[in-house]
């Protein structure tokens, strides 16, 4: 079965700061991968999502990702972070028969 | 995330009462989820349904009892629940269960408080 980790609970950044939140699976079959967000009092948002095709995934709000098959990851990146990026982030992964499985999350804090 | 609501949104209730909360879709999805998220925990699959049958049930206690009676509505009944209860239940839909079609959308989540 499935899983996913999620290397760092917390990640403190300043406005402005390129960001990189991390993410690895295990899994033994093709998988499909996704990252959401969490913001204060409200339900998981799709940021982005990866199924087949271009490993390079653009998501909302200026966020991509990278699926990396060798190395089993599939971290999310945003060149330059803004104080509304301050949220819960979840990656979560699942294989074709098999319901999705969510990491931990990190907590990304956005300072002024 | 207006395509899945949930309600109520926040609940109180004694360890003795009855509550049902109440997901609904309007998305056309065949498929609906129950999670638990409660802090620093990984989110916690409940339920599973899948065109309106139950396909999945984690380990869940029997003091909560979900029900879907048509492909768009979801309950979670709530009955002598536990402090440990309290957490925020998560509702989604997915178009199905398997295949390349299974992203999840999330409803806003209903914040229960267990006295």
């Amino acid at each position: 079965a499935q899983s996913v980790t999620q290397l760092d609970s917390q990640v403190p950044v300043f406005e402005e700061a390129p960001v990189e939140l991390r993410c690895n699976y295990s899994s033994s079959v093709s998988v499909y991968l996704f990252w959401y967000v969490q913001y204060p009092n409200q339900g998981l948002q799709l940021l982005l999502k990866y199924l087949s095709g271009s490993t390079l995934v653009k998501g909302i709000n200026g966020f991509e990702a990278e699926f990396n098959k060798s190395q089993t990851s599939f971290h999310l990146r945003k060149p330059s972070v803004h104080i509304s990026d301050t949220a819960e982030y979840f990656c979560a992964v699942s294989e074709r028969n098999n319901d999705m499985r969510f990491g931990a999350g990190t907590r990304l804090t956005v300072k002024p | 995330e207006t395509g899945v609501t949930q309600t109520p949104r926040h609940l109180v209730m004694g360890m003795t009462n009855k509550k049902s909360l109440k997901c609904e879709q309007h998305l056309g999805h065949n498929a609906m989820y129950w999670y638990k998220q409660s802090a620093k925990k990984p989110l916690e699959l409940m339920f599973v349904y899948s065109l309106e049958e139950r396909v999945e049930n984690n380990s869940v206690p029997s003091r909560f009892s979900p029900e879907c009676p048509n492909s768009s509505h979801l309950f979670l009944h709530l009955h002598t629940l536990q402090p440990e209860d309290s957490a925020l239940y998560l509702c989604a839909s997915s178009q199905d269960r398997v295949g390349g079609v299974k992203t999840q959308y999330f409803g806003p989540g209903t914040r229960l408080l267990v006295l």
